[in-house]
């Protein structure tokens, strides 16, 4: 299994900036991932982070709206650009030790944040 | 493309008793996992159980067991002798090997009274 540990665990932000969300893993992992989850809904996906290599984005999702780094594989970073109100949501991050074999995802403990 | 359907937005259960929530999914593949993935109020989602499409026996961990039916594309699941700490957000995973996403449903909120 993994632990995975999210930075900041909530925000309140104003339009028009930009905000940062930390992932840390406390094992090397092959597989990063980014969620979006509206309270009370279901998950979301943003984009598949791999180390080394650019992130995949889902449909909706765009590479400047939300830019994802990957620089090891232990940590992940989303941005989330330029928000508006319609951002505020919760923003999970989720990790599996291995890609496409069926390995479970753990997840973190995700952040809340609210654009004003 | 694949889907999965949880059908009960609300289920609730007495404590102690026994509850069983269900999951559809729709897919035309033979190689596959599900998951249930329970979300308490503190939003951090935890794996309950998870159950590989290939084998025909049902996966338990301790009070939660499924019931997999491949032919039904069905993965229920079933809680026994429920607690207090059960109530939650319980949501049914989708998994097909090498696409590295999973697929999930809508959730089912679970309430446990007293």
């Amino acid at each position: 299994s993994a632990v995975i540990s999210q930075k900041p665990s909530r925000d309140i932000c104003q339009r028009g900036t930009s905000l940062t969300i930390q992932c840390q893993v406390d094992s090397q992992v092959t597989m990063m991932f980014w969620y979006r989850q509206q309270p009370g809904q279901s998950l979301t996906l943003i984009a598949t982070a791999n180390q080394g290599s650019e992130a995949t984005y889902e449909s909706g999702f765009v590479i400047d709206k939300f830019p994802i780094s990957r620089p090891n594989l232990t940590f992940s970073t989303l941005t989330v650009s330029n928000m508006s109100p319609e951002d505020s949501s919760i923003y999970l991050c989720s990790a599996a030790t291995s890609g496409g074999t069926g390995d479970t995802q753990y997840f973190g403990p995700g952040t809340r944040l609210t654009v004003l | 493309a694949q889907t999965v359907t949880q059908s009960q937005p609300e289920m609730s259960v007495q404590e102690a008793e026994t509850v069983t929530l269900s999951c559809t999914y729709d897919t035309s593949e033979s190689d596959y996992y599900l998951f249930w993935y329970k979300q308490p109020p503190s939003r951090q989602m935890i794996l309950v159980i998870r159950q590989e499409a290939y084998k025909q026996q049902n996966a338990t961990e301790n009070r939660f067991s499924v019931n997999f039916q491949k032919a039904a594309k069905s993965f229920s699941l079933k809680i026994s002798d429920s607690q207090l700490g059960d109530a939650a957000m319980y949501f049914c995973a989708y998994f097909l090997e090498g696409t590295y996403k999973y697929i999930f449903g809508t959730g089912t909120r679970l309430k446990v009274l007293a």
